[in-house]
């Protein structure tokens, strides 16, 4: 099992540029999240996935979009990159039931800089 | 009243040392909770679960006090190893996991 993959794990975009962040589990999980992480702050969730073609904003959604149009992928979409999107970028999902009991599984990040 | 609350520290302990963090919540329907452990920006990875009647793993020991509305990590004999940010994490009735912002521990030999 290769568990959450997510690529790239670096990228540097100037300002207005787009791009996809990709994340992918393989673990059947229904719960999918993004979240943010800047430099001494806590993660911050952007969207969430309670399962394919299901998702929902979270604290911090302004700026990103997403989609899941199957289980196993979460992508994430910056349309008009600004630097104040200059982060650390997590994708973590959840075998999450109704219980709400499952730890997350996160993948390695995406360090992102938009200059 | 922010949800998840943490003293982001640092604490700065002597190898040995015991050392205790606590974690306050607002939303008293929570209804699961964690520690995570935070390598230099790395991903979280999970410490341990939190349960109603206390748990112990080794050297850690996490207690819930849901009266009062927070959770404490217990480190015992702390090793170098152990410098890292620890992440208190809440899920309440929407499923979602809500992160503190960490607590950061270095232990020195």
């Amino acid at each position: 099992n290769a568990g959450v993959t997510q690529t790239p794990k670096f990228r540097i975009l100037k300002i207005g540029q787009s791009m996809t962040l990709q994340c992918a589990q393989d673990m059947n999980h229904n719960y999918m999240y993004w979240y943010r992480q800047d430099p001494g702050m806590g993660l911050k969730l952007i969207y969430y996935s309670v399962g394919a073609g299901i998702t929902d904003k979270g604290e911090v959604p302004n700026g990103y979009n997403v989609s899941r149009s199957t289980t196993e992928d979460f992508p994430l979409r910056l349309e008009l990159a600004a630097p104040s999107q200059t982060s650390v970028y997590f994708c973590a999902s959840s075998p999450t039931d109704r219980a709400g009991n499952s730890p997350l599984h996160f993948g390695n990040g995406t360090r992102l800089t938009v200059t | 009243r922010k949800e998840v609350e943490q003293d982001p520290g640092p604490f700065n302990v002597p190898e040995g040392a015991t050392v205790a963090f606590n974690c306050t919540y607002s939303n008293s329907a929570s209804q699961s909770f964690f520690w995570y452990r935070q390598d230099c920006r790395k991903e979280p990875k999970l410490l341990m679960s939190v349960y109603s009647s206390g748990n112990e793993d080794g050297r850690f020991t996490a207690q819930l006090n849901r009266a009062s509305q927070y959770i404490s990590l217990l480190i015992r004999d702390s090793k170098l190893s152990d410098s890292a940010t620890y992440l208190c994490v809440v899920t309440g009735g929407s499923y979602i996991p809500t992160f503190g912002r960490g607590t950061s521990l270095i232990v020195h030999p």
